[in-house]
């Protein structure tokens, strides 16, 4: 049975860098990309970004200037940094695994998430 | 970026009765569409994938329907722990989510 455990620093000040690390328990590491999500309170789901085990990321563009994700194949896990936060980027942060990803016209794409973490709350206040 | 409108953003269902949940594309995603369900402090659970499959161990009560721009997930006889809320997710391109439906009891 394949589990996310996922951890970081709760509470974070304006300007300040997210630094999330999620491991990968009892299944493959290499043969998937890894993704991060995060959900504001109240509100919907918003993809960050992938990464696999060779250290190829993919970011969402409205977020990819602050975005950093890293692996260490190692201890299979990977990690997220945001930079400069603000109030704004206060979030529950998932870790995910999609299930399958989709290709067309020679570029692929991550698909449905059918594995995720339980989700970090990051709190960003003065 | 490919927006996911959700609509209604809450729907009020008795026990036993029939909820249908719309979720619209900005452009056409094909059948690259899934849905998900999450309850309060729980991380979103896989439901639907490719539009209609459902995932393992997914009651039979729960079905996808759509392709393009109009999807519709249908849950045919509401029971106790369906009441959540549910977002679609289109992977035709880097994924993004709709805003939420949240099924309440009426």
């Amino acid at each position: 049975q394949v589990q996310l455990q996922q951890w970081g620093a709760g509470l974070l000040k304006p300007s300040e860098t997210l630094s999330l690390t999620c491991a990968v328990y009892g299944g493959s590491f290499s043969g998937y990309y890894w993704s991060w999500i995060r959900q504001p309170p109240g509100k919907g789901l918003e993809w960050i970004g992938e990464i696999n085990h060779s250290g190829s990321t993919n970011y969402n563009p409205s977020l990819k200037s602050r975005v950093t994700i890293s692996v260490d194949t190692s201890k299979n896990q990977f990690s997220l940094k945001l930079s400069s936060v603000t109030a704004a980027d206060t979030a529950v942060y998932y870790c995910a695994r999609p299930a399958v990803r989709y290709c067309t016209n020679g570029v692929c794409y991550t698909g449905y998430f059918d594995l995720w973490g339980r989700g970090t709350l990051v709190t960003v206040s003065s | 970026e490919i927006v996911m409108t959700q609509s209604p953003a809450t729907l009020s269902v008795s026990p036993g009765e029939r909820a249908t949940l719309s979720c619209r594309a900005s452009q056409s995603v094909s059948s690259n569409l899934a849905w998900y369900q999450q309850k309060p402090g729980q991380a979103p659970r896989l439901l639907i994938y490719g539009a209609s499959t459902r995932a393992t161990g997914i009651p039979a009560r729960f079905s996808g329907s759509g392709s393009g721009t109009e999807f519709t997930l249908t849950i045919s006889s509401l029971q106790s722990e369906d009441f959540a809320v549910y977002y679609c997710q289109q992977y035709n391109n880097w994924p993004s989510f709709g805003g939420g439906t949240k099924v309440e009891i009426k």
